[in-house]
This record gives C-alpha cells, sequence and structure tokens, in this order.
C-alpha cells in the first residue's frame, strides 16, 4: 500500500525566508502528485499538479519538483510571508481513483 | 465560478443518531471523491464516483457508511448509528475526468459525535 511521507511535522520561519517542504512515497508507480494548502476551516486549495512525465512545476513563488524513480518530491517556497502560513498536504495519485495524503507540514511564517 | 460546496458546514450529533453529508460539485466534474480527516491524522480516503457508480467503496471504515450519487451530480454521505470515532472533518472532492486530472475540495464538514 501507498504511503506518503512529509517531513517536518512543523516549521517556523521569519518572513522573508526561503524555504523547502519534502514529501516522500514508497511506490514510485503513480499518475501524478500534487501540493495542497490547508487552512483552518476552510477546505484544500490545489497549489501544484506534477504528471509523473514531468519533473518540476513552477507557479509563482512556488516551485514543486519530484523524482519519481527515488520516491520524492519537494515544494520550494520562495520570500516566504506571513500569509504563507497554512498547512502544506503533498498527496499522490497511484490510480485512477483515489489520493493517497501526507499528513502535511505545518508552516508558519512569523512577520 | 462556484467550487464545490458541502453542508452543513459544521453537525453535532448525538451517538447513535443518523447523519446526512451533503456534496454539491463543480458543475460538468463526472468523478467525485470522499474523504475524511481526523484530528491529528492524514485525510483518509472513503470512496469514489464515477458518473452515479462507485468503482471503489475500498475505503469506507464499516457497513454504518454508505454514500450516493444521483444525476452524475449531488453525492451524500450517510453515517449510521453514529459513533464518537466517527468524529472528523468529512471533506469532498471532484474533477472532470478520474485519475489524472486536478481534485478540487470543498470545505468540509466537520461532525461532532457527543
Amino acid at each position: 500500500k501507498q504511503e506518503v511521507t512529509q517531513i517536518p511535522a512543523a516549521l517556523s520561519v521569519p518572513e522573508g525566508e526561503n524555504l523547502v517542504l519534502n514529501c516522500s512515497f514508497t511506490d514510485s508507480a503513480i499518475y501524478n502528485l500534487q501540493w495542497f494548502r490547508q487552512d483552518p476551516g476552510k477546505g484544500l486549495t490545489s497549489l501544484l499538479l506534477i504528471q509523473s512525465s514531468q519533473r518540476e512545476q513552477t507557479s509563482g513563488r512556488l516551485n514543486a519538483s519530484l523524482d519519481k524513480s527515488s520516491g520524492r518530491s519537494t515544494l520550494y517556497i520562495a520570500a516566504s510571508q506571513p500569509g504563507d502560513s497554512a498547512t502544506y498536504l503533498c498527496a499522490v495519485l497511484p490510480g485512477a481513483n483515489n489520493l493517497f495524503f501526507g499528513t502535511g507540514t505545518r508552516l508558519t511564517v512569523i512577520p | 465560478g462556484a467550487g464545490v460546496s458541502q453542508s452543513p458546514s459544521n453537525k453535532v450529533t448525538e451517538k447513535g443518531k443518523d447523519v446526512e453529508l451533503r456534496c454539491d460539485p463543480i458543475s460538468g466534474h463526472t468523478a467525485l471523491y470522499w474523504y475524511r480527516q481526523s484530528l491529528g491524522q492524514g485525510l483518509e480516503f472513503l470512496i469514489y464516483f464515477q458518473g452515479n457508480s462507485a468503482p471503489d467503496k475500498s475505503g469506507l471504515p464499516s457497513d454504518r457508511f454508505s454514500a450516493e450519487r444521483t444525476g452524475g451530480s449531488v453525492s451524500t454521505l450517510t453515517i449510521q448509528r453514529t459513533q464518537q470515532e466517527d468524529s472528523a472533518v468529512y471533506l469532498c472532492a471532484s474533477s472532470l475526468p478520474p485519475g489524472g486530472d486536478t481534485q478540487y475540495f470543498g470545505p468540509g464538514t466537520r461532525l461532532t459525535v457527543l
């Protein structure tokens, strides 16, 4: 069964710092990998989707990479802002039906 | 445009009662998914619909849980004889085709079983 792990579980950084969130998965046979943001009391917001054939995706200050063979993905956030504070979830799609989620990294950006 | 909506946003119920949770997917999305997130745990897949059929019910935790989807649109998740361990946030997501496409999530329903 696919297992998704995210490290660290929590991270606090001062505003303006660049940071990296890590995600690892045990089965490299995936269709895609998705990074989400979860704000308290709200649903998930999709940030970036990387297809299995791709190596990275970029959106604004966010860059996500995928190394399928080693079962790893990173989410890079440049010039962090207090508004980036949230829980970031990584999820992989091993088949057509459902996502396997990590437990998330809780990010706090300190003004 | 309108996103995925869920109702109610919060539900408090007594142990042993039945509850119904509703999900309205994005119009035109054929795939619909139910997940739940218990306190301190990651998201857990419950069930997936393609149109009105549910080819994958493997995530439903017990036979007290059931779900249906009508008209290829609205879905309801029903929990019978609720237990305290059912307390969680129940999230619904939809996507265009199943597989390879972005899943869009609703705000969730927070269920508390007393």
